[in-house]
């Protein structure tokens, strides 16, 4: 089945760690992307790629980090520098710059 | 700054109704428009997607039209079912590959 992975589903850090969350599409898709969604905000884009070992900074790129090292593959390292991490992470992926827009499932980190 | 606005924020409906839902952008210079489903806890699922030369998409029970000059979008639901129970969410896209979301309405479809 091609689709979206992201893991772990649910995380827990203590302050001061860095995380690092998982994402993997088998979509062939070139673009990828980002996003945070707290309650009452709607998606803010953190972080995007839309070629191989090139990234972009999205709205609230601060305290984030990403690599696009395979085509398939789009890390976020959520580092101790980000003030107020707790919250749900999407990742997105796409087939060229105007196409459909298409997201995993989720990955919900709480800082304890 | 692209601004996306979803109303009503929330709604709730008896099964069969055929319903509308909103969504209205303050820049009309756009590349297109998606309409997405959030059920709770989970990713969101692409339901329509429309360009910007396009007026309307068609999926099933599913209808989006578009405007641009007038900055709105709406998503049709014909005779809604209690699976239809969800979160819709439009975004917008316009230059540098940046989608602009709007907080969706919270639909409830009751039995």
């Amino acid at each position: 089945d091609g689709g979206i992975t992201q893991s772990p589903k649910y995380l827990f850090r203590k302050e001061g760690q860095n995380v690092t969350l998982s994402c993997e599409q088998n979509l062939n898709h070139d673009a990828m992307y980002w996003y945070r969604q707290d309650p009452g905000q709607g998606l803010r884009l953190i972080y995007y790629s839309q070629i191989v070992n090139d990234f972009q900074k999205g709205d609230i790129a601060e305290g984030y980090s990403v690599s696009r090292e395979k085509k398939e593959s789009f890390p976020l390292t959520v580092t101790s520098a980000q003030k107020n991490p707790t919250a749900f992470y999407l990742c997105a992926s796409r087939t060229g710059v105007t196409g459909e827009l298409f997201f995993g499932e989720g990955s919900r980190l709480t800082v304890l | 700054k692209q601004e996306v606005t979803q109303i009503p924020a929330a709604l709730s409906v008896p099964e069969g109704e055929n319903l509308v839902l909103n969504c209205s952008f303050t820049d009309s210079a756009i590349y297109n428009l998606q309409w997405f489903r959030q059920d709770p806890g989970k990713g969101l699922t692409s339901l329509l997607l429309i360009q910007s030369s396009q007026r309307e998409q068609t999926s099933g029970r599913l209808n989006a039209s578009l405007d641009k000059s007038s900055g709105r979008s709406t998503l049709y639901i014909a005779a809604s079912q209690p699976g239809d129970s969800a979160t819709y969410l439009c975004a917008v896209e316009t230059s540098g590959s940046r989608l602009t979301f709007g907080e969706g309405t919270q639909l409830t479809v009751n039995p």
